[in-house]
């Protein structure tokens, strides 16, 4: 069965510090991670995907199927990256985004 | 301006009442989804259409049905609402061929039945 893993509901570090949110997975094919973001007040919103290998807003993701984690780091964190962060995987080479979700880890950055 | 909306935003009703929730798109969005989600936990995909006249349900069993007779209409209807209906609803869409995994999500609906 596919299941996402985030073990920490919330994280809270102060500005200019590391940020590691952790996601591990459950996936017997070959899957595709994301990672979706929802800001205070915003909609759900696709943060970046493990197969475009990019950074956004100095976040990166490394893919590890030895470990089946995904996790989410940033080097420095900012006040604003503070939000609730999903995990989230499907299927690949499937046209059909199916996702499932983890049950998310709030970040909270301290000035 | 292309968006996905969602109403109403916030519901309380009685048990054993009717409801539907909309949400349209103006993308141009073939697929659509709708999630359902408690507080503090994951989102749960409760339906689905790749197009119109097509439904599938989702991994999670949910009493609601939906209906796609328009490629942007795709709303969700509870019969006889329960206390055990009360959650958040979001609807989503995505288009074939596009980036893997990008949903464009709605605000939410968020019910309660009391």
């Amino acid at each position: 069965a596919q299941r996402v893993t985030q073990p920490e509901k919330l994280l809270s570090v102060f500005k200019g510090a590391p940020v590691e949110l952790k996601c591990n997975y459950s996936y017997s094919g070959s899957p595709e991670l994301f990672w979706y973001v929802q800001y205070s007040r915003q909609r759900l919103q696709l943060l970046l995907r493990h197969i475009s290998r990019e950074s956004i807003k100095g976040f990166t993701a490394d893919l590890n199927k030895g470990e089946t984690s995904f996790h989410l780091k940033k080097p420095f964190a900012q006040e604003e990256d503070s939000a609730m962060y999903y995990c989230a995987l499907t299927q690949a080479n499937t046209g059909f985004q199916k996702l499932v979700f983890g049950t998310g880890t709030r970040l909270l950055v301290s000035p | 301006e292309a968006d996905i909306y969602q109403t109403p935003r916030y519901l309380v009703i009685g048990t054993g009442k009717k409801i539907t929730l909309e949400c349209s798109q103006t993308m141009g969005h073939d697929k659509m989804y709708w999630y359902q989600q408690d507080p503090g936990m994951e989102l749960h995909l409760i339906h689905y259409s790749y197009g119109v006249n097509s439904t599938e349900k989702g991994d999670l069993s949910s009493e609601s049905t939906v209906s796609r007779i328009r490629t942007e209409h795709f709303p969700l209807t509870l019969e006889s609402a329960r206390p055990s209906h009360t959650s958040q609803y979001l609807c989503a869409s995505s288009v074939t061929g596009g980036p893997g995994g990008e949903l464009f999500f709605g605000e939410g609906s968020r019910l309660t039945v009391l």
